[in-house]
């Protein structure tokens, strides 16, 4: 099945640099990779996500990319502030079994730092 | 637009009980999902139910079941409860059964004692 690992498991910045976390997945079949904040005492809000036939995506601050070759996919942060402090969670899922499981990595906790 | 709500936030419950946990599903959202996460781990994927049927499943055991109701609503029923059954249980709602953005609720903290 599929396996996806996520790195890093911590990573702390100061406020205005750029964060990169990065993930890898196993299942050539999967199409679908989501990525997650989470906050303390809350469920994952889906911040951006990408599709199989699109290599890169953007929205404001927020960028993923996508190696599908490699079967690696990473999330960008830029300019960051202290209310990017959360944990994010990489997803991968494929669209041929009928039904959307979504397999997520183990988790980044990043930490920006005024 | 409502988004996902799930209830009750905390239970405790006792090893050998039987748990429910509720879910109402995103206004428009047909297809409703349940994932379990333990402390520190990202979310393992329970199993789905579409159109009141379940249509997919994770590795749990059977005493893990649900239902899904005409107005999309779900209930996660968990028999026999383990130590190990200690998780964040989340239910996420999406507007197809494909690869469709998953919304998630804030769970319920169930603690097994």
């Amino acid at each position: 099945g599929e396996n996806v690992e996520q790195h890093p498991s911590t990573l702390s910045v100061q406020e205005g640099d750029s964060a990169v976390i990065k993930c890898t997945y196993s299942d050539s079949a999967s199409n679908y990779f989501p990525w997650y904040k989470q906050e303390l005492g809350k469920g994952p809000q889906l911040i951006i996500d990408i599709r199989s036939n699109v290599g890169e995506k953007k929205d404001q601050r927020i960028a993923v990319t996508l190696n599908k070759t490699a079967k690696h996919f990473s999330l960008h942060i830029t300019e960051t502030q202290p209310e990017d402090s959360a944990v994010y969670f990489c997803a991968a899922s494929r669209g041929d079994t009928g039904f959307q499981k979504l397999v997520f990595g183990t988790g980044t906790r990043l930490l920006v730092s005024p | 637009e409502t988004g996902v709500t799930q209830s009750p936030t905390h239970l405790i419950k006792t090893r050998g009980q039987q748990v429910t946990l509720r879910c109402s599903s995103q206004s428009g959202h047909n297809t409703v999902s349940w994932y379990q996460q333990a402390l520190g781990q990202g979310p393992q994927f329970i199993f789905q139910y579409y159109r009141e049927e379940e249509n997919g499943r994770g590795n749990f055991p059977p005493r893990f079941s649900g239902l899904q109701f005409p107005n999309y609503s779900s209930e996660l029923n968990v028999n026999a409860l383990e130590l190990d059954d200690s998780a964040l249980y989340l239910c996420a709602s999406s507007p197809g059964q494909g690869s469709s953005p998953l919304h998630f609720g804030n769970g319920t903290r169930l603690t097994v004692t």
